[in-house]
């Protein structure tokens, strides 16, 4: 079974600084997908950034990039010019490539930002 | 507004009823998928749905049943509700692709 894990509990950055979230999973699949999303206090899910696994080059969204090594089967996140705003919970996500298949999630990491 | 609708947002019952939460899904998207959220934990896949037809089933209670209507809106049903379904319950939809899947804003259920 395909599993999704988030090291961190808790990180904290300042504000503008760079901080990089860590996801690992495992799955004996060649072809899938990866997501980072995130969850603020309202609580609503907004995706982040996504990333093919057949492809290498490396997803990145404005401030936000990731770094996937797929051999190692690792997804971290990393979030440049922190804003408070970015203050969340982050999930990280899996999904297989199979049309329609569920997403995985890990246990999230929350995401502290200071003035 | 993410386009997949959630009712109601807020839920209080009593242990031992039952309730129906709703889902009506972005338009144009075959497959609706459940998920539960405990308090500060992450999202459980509960039960998925593609055009009316059930797909996958993840940790659903048997006390916890779904299902997807012809117009694609789905409806979670819970019932003999315990303390611990105490929970945020998700509604997402996806159109099949490889794209993330889109979620609504939640129900968040309590159960006292």
């Amino acid at each position: 079974a395909q599993t999704v894990t988030q090291s961190q509990p808790e990180m904290s950055v300042q504000e503008a600084e760079t901080v990089t979230l860590s996801c690992t999973y495992d799955t004996s699949e060649s072809d899938y997908y990866l997501f980072w999303y995130k969850q603020p206090p309202s609580r609503q899910m907004i995706l982040v950034i996504r990333q093919e696994a057949y492809k290498q080059q490396n997803a990145t969204e404005n401030r936000f990039s990731v770094n996937f090594q797929k051999a190692a089967k690792s997804f971290s996140l990393k979030i440049s010019d922190s804003q408070l705003g970015d203050a969340a919970m982050y999930f990280c996500a899996y999904r297989r490539a199979y049309n329609t298949d569920k997403l995985i999630f890990g246990t999230g990491t929350r995401l502290q930002v200071f003035p | 507004d993410s386009g997949v609708t959630q009712t109601p947002k807020h839920l209080i019952t009593a242990t031992g009823q039952r309730v129906t939460l709703r889902c009506s899904p972005r338009s144009g998207d075959l497959s609706v998928y459940w998920y539960q959220q405990s308090l500060d934990q992450g999202l459980q896949f509960l039960i998925q749905y593609y055009n009316g037809e059930e797909r996958a089933k993840g940790n659903i209670l048997e006390r916890f049943s779904a299902q997807q209507f012809p117009d694609l809106h789905s409806e979670l049903n819970l019932s003999s509700l315990e303390l611990g379904d105490s929970a945020l319950y998700f509604c997402a939809s996806s159109v099949g692709t490889g794209y993330g899947y889109t979620f609504g804003s939640g129900t968040r259920l309590t159960v006292v």
